[in-house]
């Protein structure tokens, strides 16, 4: 079993681009959930994914935007980066009906 | 709102107990977890708690719920170098129908002193 799985592991964009972080969860797990953890601080949830919609969302702005495949994989969209949008994005597996969640290795974002 | 506060710094010895601590507001907390995160690596997931119960033991990992006052804590025994990490405390509402936001503290660096 791989476990959780993220990619890239590094990503350095600047200002005003798009990024796309990308997860692939824990075999047997169809709910996936995408955190923000700024340096120094705990992660902050952006939102979960159950049966291909997104189920429920933290406090972020439109500019993040997700999307979970027939598979569970998922994919992390954030549009018009700010300096602010730097951290590392973790994403985190589930089976439905568990409270577990099990986090892959994050995605660590630069935005210069 | 919900809030998870916990105590940023604990500094053990060697082979010495630890105990972490950690405070939530929220009441419908269903589930309270221990996270550990070593330098530049993701979350683990130690252990958590429901919150019908008042301690869980998982090897050399003791958590304690104190539901009255909101209160959880985790004790390491013979804590080992190994062990030196960022624990997050965090708690979800889970309603049993499905995974839901987890809310964490800010984490304790636990530093071991050989």
């Amino acid at each position: 079993d791989a476990g959780v799985t993220q990619s890239p592991t590094h990503l350095i964009k600047t200002r005003g681009q798009q990024v796309t972080l990308r997860c692939s969860p824990k075999s047997g797990h169809d709910t996936v959930s995408w955190y923000q953890q700024a340096l120094g601080q705990g992660p902050q949830f952006i939102f979960q994914y159950y049966e291909e919609e997104e189920r429920q969302r933290g406090n972020f702005p439109d500019r993040f935007s997700g999307h979970q495949f027939p598979n569970y994989s998922s994919e992390l969209n954030v549009n018009a980066l700010l300096l602010g949008d730097s951290a590392l994005y973790l994403c985190a597996s589930s089976p439905a009906h568990l409270g577990e969640q099990f986090f892959g290795p994050g995605t660590r974002l630069t935005v210069l | 709102g919900e809030d998870v506060e916990q105590s940023l710094f604990l500094s053990v010895r060697e082979g010495d107990s630890s105990v972490i601590n950690c405070t939530y507001t929220d009441s419908s907390s269903t589930y309270l977890y221990w996270y550990k995160q070593e330098p530049g690596a993701g979350l683990q997931l130690l252990t958590y708690i429901f919150s019908n119960m008042d301690m869980k033991q998982d090897q050399r990992l003791t958590v304690l719920l104190n539901k009255k006052d909101k209160h959880l804590s985790l004790r390491i025994a013979d804590t080992q170098t190994g062990d030196s990490a960022i624990y997050f405390c965090a708690e979800s509402p889970n309603s049993g129908a499905g995974s839901y936001q987890l809310t964490f503290g800010k984490g304790t660096k636990l530093s071991v002193i050989p």
